[in-house]
């Protein structure tokens, strides 16, 4: 039973494409994440949505765009892929209320190459 | 704002013995958690273990603690009889408890020698 998927795993495209990446938790979380890994292993954060509402948004360029259709989903459009937006794409899931630890579960992570 | 410093950008470590992988964080939040992940080579995340910054002993999950050291913004991860499956990046993080953002340090990577 896969807690945090994400589809496709591995995405390789061409510069000024458009694409999209799948995220869905069977956690009943109720706070997703998209982190952005770089070549170097750094992971940073992009989006977070808590019950389908925008909370975190990082500065990132508007060419992504987060949708979360419900609180099991987040989705990551891209559009005009440059090839910088090439890393390793997590996202991430966690349950906020007080009191909690709130760790957030990871998915498998989707490499992206943009060639 | 938030930050965290791991120093050690690669450890190595004999089969079986212990191991101390080092994270300092800097934060002006009076609550917050860190944690510590694990990063194998085929790249998912896996969390090991967490501490809440007014938890008043160490956090332990089998053969993880975690040595914080509040005044001195430690939170130090330690491996007990590392095992070879234990070679992996380690990253620390933390977030304060009034938002939701999660902080990484830049990773340790630990090699497990047999």
């Amino acid at each position: 039973d896969t807690a945090v998927s994400q589809t496709p795993k591995y995405l390789v495209t061409q510069m000024g494409n458009d694409k999209s990446i799948k995220c869905e938790q069977n956690l009943g979380h109720d706070t997703m994440y998209w982190y952005k890994q770089d070549s170097k292993k750094f992971l940073k954060i992009m989006f977070s949505y808590n019950n389908k509402e925008l909370i975190i948004n990082e500065t990132v360029p508007n060419r992504f765009s987060p949708k979360s259709p419900d609180k099991a989903h987040l989705n990551l459009h891209i559009n005009s892929l440059e090839l910088g937006d090439s890393a390793v794409y997590f996202c991430a899931s966690s349950q906020e209320f007080s009191g909690s630890s709130y760790e957030q579960y990871f998915g498998p992570g989707t490499r992206l190459t943009v060639t | 704002a938030q930050k965290i410093t791991q120093t050690q950008p690669g450890m190595f470590v004999q089969e079986k013995e212990a191991v101390t992988l080092d994270c300092t964080y800097d934060t002006s939040d009076p609550s917050y958690g860190l944690f510590w992940y694990k990063q194998p080579s085929s790249g998912e995340m896996i969390f090991l273990i967490y501490q809440g910054s007014y938890d008043q002993q160490n956090a332990t999950e089998g053969r993880y603690s975690l040595n914080f050291q509040k005044a001195r913004k430690s939170a130090n991860l330690v491996i007990s009889a590392s095992q070879l499956g234990d070679s992996a990046m380690y990253f620390c993080a933390m977030r304060a408890d009034s938002n939701y953002k999660l902080t990484f340090g830049k990773g340790t990577l630990l090699t497990v020698n047999p």
